[in-house]
């Protein structure tokens, strides 16, 4: 079936770096993707999401873009700090009510 | 608001014995879901409900089963635990926003469940 998956299971970036977490999907259809944090031992918390008529919205320090020509989506995290270190996911909508995650890539922030 | 919440935190479980995961939502949610967390991975949905009365398999609904009685309980029963249970169990809720469909998706803090 239809899956969301990610480049890289693992990032680390310097203190005050700028972070980028890839994500590529397959489902052209799909028309709603999220971005998701997950601290060690917590639930996912939302962070950013982004609708398939939008290439770009823009956060607190997060930014999404949207590639829909090659199905690609990535996060960008500004001026990363220590408390950005976790697991992040990006999910696709499937039909009206569910989501598919991809499997996390983890961020480390080096001092 | 306390948003969802998840009993217990941890549970050892030996095979073959059973339980019931507790989820609870205050946010008067229509969409409830459970998934399971494996160690490195990403989450799967295992059922998930559109409202009271209402419940439907997801991707890996083997072993499980769910109820939904009530807008704010959605309680996930495994009836004889296996080894490959052992998962973090995260329960999540969601919302019709302005007509359209559910989108954001808020998560529990997670039970850890280990069968042995």
């Amino acid at each position: 079936g239809e899956s969301v998956g990610l480049h890289l299971p693992t990032l680390s970036v310097q203190e005050g770096d700028n972070s980028i977490i890839n994500c590529a999907y397959s489902n052209s259809a799909s028309d709603y993707f999220i971005w998701y944090k997950q601290e060690s031992g917590k639930g996912p918390q939302f962070i950013i999401d982004i609708r398939s008529n939008m290439d770009k919205r823009q956060g607190q320090r997060v930014t999404v873009l949207l590639n829909k020509t090659v199905k690609h989506l990535s996060l960008q995290i500004a001026a990363t700090q220590p408390g950005d270190s976790a697991v992040y996911f990006c999910a696709e909508k499937e039909g009206a009510q569910k989501l598919v995650f991809g499997q996390g890539t983890r961020l480390t922030i080096n001092p | 608001n306390a948003g969802v919440t998840q009993t217990p935190k941890f549970r050892i479980l030996k095979i073959g014995q059973s339980m019931t995961l507790q989820c609870t939502q205050d946010m008067n949610h229509n969409y409830m879901y459970w998934y399971r967390q494996d160690p490195g991975m990403g989450l799967k949905l295992i059922y998930y409900s559109v409202g009271a009365g209402i419940t439907d398999k997801g991707e890996v609904p083997n072993g499980y089963n769910v109820s939904r009685s009530t807008t704010e309980d959605f309680p996930l029963r495994l009836e004889l635990a296996a080894p490959s249970q052992t998962s973090v169990y995260f329960c999540a809720s969601s919302y019709l926003r302005g007509g359209l469909m559910v989108e954001t998706q808020y998560f529990g803090p997670g039970t850890r469940l280990l069968v042995l």
